[in-house]
């Protein structure tokens, strides 16, 4: 399965836009991008995903780069309720499970 | 209605006990999906069923028994477990195969062994 490459952890403060990166250099081209958070003692949360083209729903938006090897989540305006770990996750068109890696922890303050 | 259901939230149990963890969707979905955590890290995937069928098995030890009875429903047997297997399990449903639809999880189970 390919990879993702997040960072451990980022900060934001309220009320700001906050950009989540991701980084998949071996990206096959049947390979969906999915973002999922998940909140402290709860299951994981779906935020969005997306193939080729830029993304938007009412959680977030997704900006996939041309040559696909990285995504960014963005969070147009961060609240408290945003703070939690996202998952980059890559899943095949047919076939293949999410896969989970470590996650980027987001902080968010007042 | 997009909720998954799991019971019991949480379980206690001895390592010669046999338990069941039960995940119930009444989406339509079709794929249902058994995840692993342990604290501080992602979740792993045990299992997946497609169309009531079992179509992945991330070679569990075997006294982890999923069943599948019908589309809405999805359990996990519990055997003999290992204080290790303590972990908080959590179940999942998607439209179709992983991939191009998301995943709509449950809360998790939260499993001690003593």
């Amino acid at each position: 399965d390919a990879k993702t490459t997040q960072p451990n952890s980022m900060e934001s403060n309220e009320e700001e836009p906050v950009h989540l990166p991701c980084n998949h250099s071996t990206i096959s081209g049947t390979d969906y991008i999915h973002w999922y958070r998940q909140l402290p003692s709860q299951g994981p949360e779906y935020v969005i995903h997306g193939l080729t083209s830029n993304v938007n729903n009412r959680m977030a938006s997704l900006a996939i780069a041309e040559d696909r090897k990285s995504s960014t989540l963005i969070l147009h305006r961060a609240t408290l309720r945003d703070a939690a770990v996202y998952y980059c996750i890559l899943s095949r068109q047919a076939g293949t499970a999410l896969i989970f890696g470590k996650g980027t922890t987001l902080s968010v303050s007042s | 209605d997009t909720e998954v259901t799991q019971t019991p939230k949480h379980l206690v149990m001895g390592m010669t006990n046999k338990k069941s963890l039960k995940c119930e969707q009444h989406m339509g979905h079709r794929a249902m999906y058994w995840y692993k955590q342990k604290a501080k890290k992602p979740p792993e995937l045990m299992f997946v069923y497609s169309y009531e069928k079992l179509s992945i098995n991330e070679s569990v030890p075997s006294r982890f028994s999923p069943e599948c009875p019908n589309s809405s429903l999805l359990n996990l047997h519990l055997h003999a477990l290992q204080p290790e297997d303590s972990a908080l399990y959590l179940c999942a449903s998607s439209q179709g195969g992983p991939g191009a639809y998301e995943q709509y999880f449950g809360p998790g189970t939260r499993l001690t062994v003593t």
